[in-house]
């Protein structure tokens, strides 16, 4: 059974250049959660989608950041125009339906440099 | 407001000893999950277990247990024999059991290191 998938697992761009990072979560879960990973502020969640809805953006730093879900089982998030404060592990994670829906399963992650 | 706390930044144990790993949390809840995430080099973020705390039984997997003590707001992770392959950093993460939260609480990390 595949876990989650995420693409690019690096990225190096310049300062200004959109960045557009992807994910596919596990076949049937209908939750998605996007996560930043910095060694200053950990593990931050980004927004999170149920049934392909945003249902919470709050963590989205500012509106250079968005994110779509157009189906259930692709998701992007987009950071347009990039600074190199948006250098990172950025984490897409998945949940079930049902008694497991508690539980996320995160992908291997998408290092982003920014120069 | 919730908060998850690993007070030990780094841990080091013996291949085949036994290492425990500490996490306090704060909650005015009564219900909810708490979870042990593992991040490798490759940084997967890989579960490793996870307690309801409705449930008094602590639970395990394999060589991976907890000691959840709900009264003190502890849940350690205790990994017996240990392995090379367990060096990563663990999280430690809390969830509302609340029909519609899904937000994570999670603390700094504990780093594990396994010598030969």
């Amino acid at each position: 059974d595949a876990g989650v998938i995420q693409s690019p697992r690096h990225e190096v761009t310049e300062m200004g250049q959109e960045v557009t990072l992807r994910c596919k979560p596990i076949s049937g879960h209908n939750s998605l959660f996007w996560y930043r990973q910095t060694m200053m502020r950990g593990l931050e969640l980004l927004i999170y989608f149920n049934n392909n809805v945003p249902i919470d953006d709050s963590g989205m730093p500012e509106d250079r950041f968005s994110a779509k879900m157009p189906n259930a089982s692709f998701s992007t998030l987009k950071i347009q125009p990039s600074e190199p404060r948006d250098s990172a592990v950025y984490f897409c994670a998945s949940s079930p339906r049902g008694s497991e829906a508690d539980t996320q399963y995160f992908g291997p992650g998408t290092r982003l440099t920014v120069l | 407001a919730q908060t998850v706390t690993q007070s030990q930044p780094e841990m080091s144990v013996q291949e085949a000893e036994t290492v425990t790993l500490s996490c306090t949390y704060d909650t005015s809840e009564s219900d909810y999950y708490l979870f042990w995430y593992k991040q490798p080099p490759s940084r997967q973020m890989i579960l490793v277990i996870r307690q309801e705390a409705y449930k008094q039984q602590n639970a395990t997997e394999n060589r991976f247990s907890v000691n959840f003590q709900k009264a003190a707001k502890s849940f350690s992770l205790k990994i017996s024999d240990s392995q090379l392959g367990d060096a990563a950093m663990y999280f430690c993460a809390y969830r509302r059991r609340t029909s519609g939260t899904y937000k994570y609480i999670f603390g700094t990390g504990t780093r594990l290191k396994v010598l030969a």
